[in-house]
């Protein structure tokens, strides 16, 4: 099974600043790794997939990067409604798919 | 656009079967292109894999529940289904379905979810 590392597990950030969150496989994945983003009493909503790769509709201050084993979300600069937790997951080796445990963006 | 939506008790007893299904509209269940599943989140933990199927009736088990699943298919009805037996209060968590594409599953399409709670 991969394992999937988020870091950090909370992040603190002001609106309008860059917040830089990290993932890690426990084996190589390739580009094969998405991103969602959850907010309190929602489902996941996919944000990244295939690393980098925006999904439809999701605005363009949101970006991914990484491969192998490393991968990067990057939130440009941060609106109100991106404060959420936000979960990395590997689809390169499965069954299973894992996700990451997850990092809470929070207001600084 | 696929849409998705859980529909099964809120609340089993402890040893009983937790059973969901998931009706689907705006596609079919018999496409070549999506597998279907399931996954769970526990009160403020994260996301786990249950399972996936796909159209054919070839499953995916996630090996820690393997023993007390079954995921099946409904062709005539559109819809998929999740039977965990032998469920204990570690089972309480909100099921999410899912599908995703065949050839490269990540997420597209979740159902609101449903919170199951295992208690007597």
């Amino acid at each position: 099974e991969i394992v999937m590392t988020q870091s950090p597990a909370t992040l603190s950030v002001s609106p309008g600043e860059r917040a830089t969150l990290s993932c890690r496989a426990s084996q190589r994945v390739n580009r094969n790794l998405a991103w969602y983003q959850q907010k309190p009493g929602q489902s996941p909503r996919l944000l990244i997939y295939d690393a980098s790769t925006r999904a439809t509709g999701i605005p363009a201050r949101f970006s991914g990067s990484g491969s192998g084993t490393e991968f990067t979300l990057t939130i440009s600069s941060l609106q109100s409604e991106d404060f959420a937790v936000y979960y990395c997951q590997q689809y390169n080796n499965w069954p299973p798919l894992t996700f990451g445990g997850g990092t809470k963006v929070e207001i600084k | 656009q696929l849409q998705l939506q859980e529909s099964g008790p809120g609340l089993v007893k402890p040893s009983e079967t937790l059973s969901l299904t998931c009706p689907v509209s705006g596609g079919s269940i018999t496409s070549s292109s999506y597998f279907w599943g399931w996954i769970r989140q526990p009160p403020g933990k994260g996301l786990e894999w249950i399972g996936s199927i796909y159209y054919s009736g070839s499953t995916h088990y996630n090996p820690s529940l393997r023993s007390r699943l079954t995921i099946s298919v409904d062709i005539y009805k559109n819809q998929f289904s999740l039977n965990l037996s032998s469920v204990s209060a570690a089972d309480t968590a909100v099921y999410y379905c899912f599908s995703c594409d065949s050839g490269r599953c990540f997420v597209p399409f979740w159902g609101q979810g449903t919170l199951v709670t295992v208690s007597s």
